[in-house]
């Protein structure tokens, strides 16, 4: 089976920055995905990596290290609509998206 | 456009009746999926298809029964609702199942509760 670990939750002032991490097992890797999910509506697809390193898409950022089973979401200059779960999702030797169980991320004012 | 609908939003079903989740793309993907959310669990796979003719089971496939006669449709089946069922149902679409580039995207979801 796979693994997949996130932390459950995380809290931040708005304006500042949050890292949530992922960690995975798998069998087989075909990329890596983010997902931000507000509560009561579908996961929207935020990003995606495949080869080791950083992609950056305007406040958001994503790290991935092949090697170290590994990857963060970094949030930058945060604001109140970024409160949301955002899920980690690695693609398998299958194909198939495994997802974690999610960060739900609280943003104070 | 719509990109991907389902209904119903919400239901609440009593215990042994049946039950269909009815999934629509109008992207014209190749590949659909059917998720169920739970506290906790995260997203867990169902049954996917790759494309219209063909299913697969994923990881929680007990229960649970899919078709795929056309590209658009995808339809979810429980035969005898239990109340472990009782859940959030997430269908999604992507292009083509076989790339590491394939992105999935999904629809507003159905609440399903089973009494």
């Amino acid at each position: 089976g796979q693994n997949i670990d996130q932390p459950t939750e995380m809290t931040a002032t708005e304006g500042a920055i949050v890292q949530i991490n992922c960690t995975y097992q798998t069998s087989g890797f075909n990329g890596l995905f983010w997902y931000q999910q507000h509560a009561g509506e579908a996961p929207t697809f935020l990003s995606y990596n495949v080869l080791d390193g950083l992609e950056e898409k305007g406040r958001f950022s994503s790290f991935l290290s092949r090697s170290k089973g590994y990857s963060y979401l970094l949030l930058k200059e945060l604001q109140m609509k970024d409160s949301a779960s955002y899920l980690c999702a690695v693609r398998d030797g299958d194909y198939k998206l495994s997802f974690g169980a999610g960060t739900t991320v609280t943003v104070r004012a | 456009t719509a990109g991907i609908t389902q209904a119903p939003t919400s239901q609440i079903l009593a215990a042994g009746r049946s039950m269909t989740l009815r999934c629509t793309q109008d992207m014209r993907h190749n590949a659909m999926y059917w998720y169920r959310q739970d506290l906790g669990l995260g997203l867990r796979l169902i049954h996917y298809s790759n494309t219209a003719g063909t299913t697969g089971k994923g990881e929680v496939p007990d229960g649970y029964s899919v078709s795929r006669a056309n590209t658009d449709d995808f339809p979810l089946t429980l035969a005898s609702a239990v109340p472990s069922q009782t859940s959030v149902y997430f269908c999604a679409s992507s292009e083509t199942s076989g790339s590491s580039t394939d992105t999935q995207y999904f629809g507003p979801g159905t609440r399903l509760t089973v009494l």
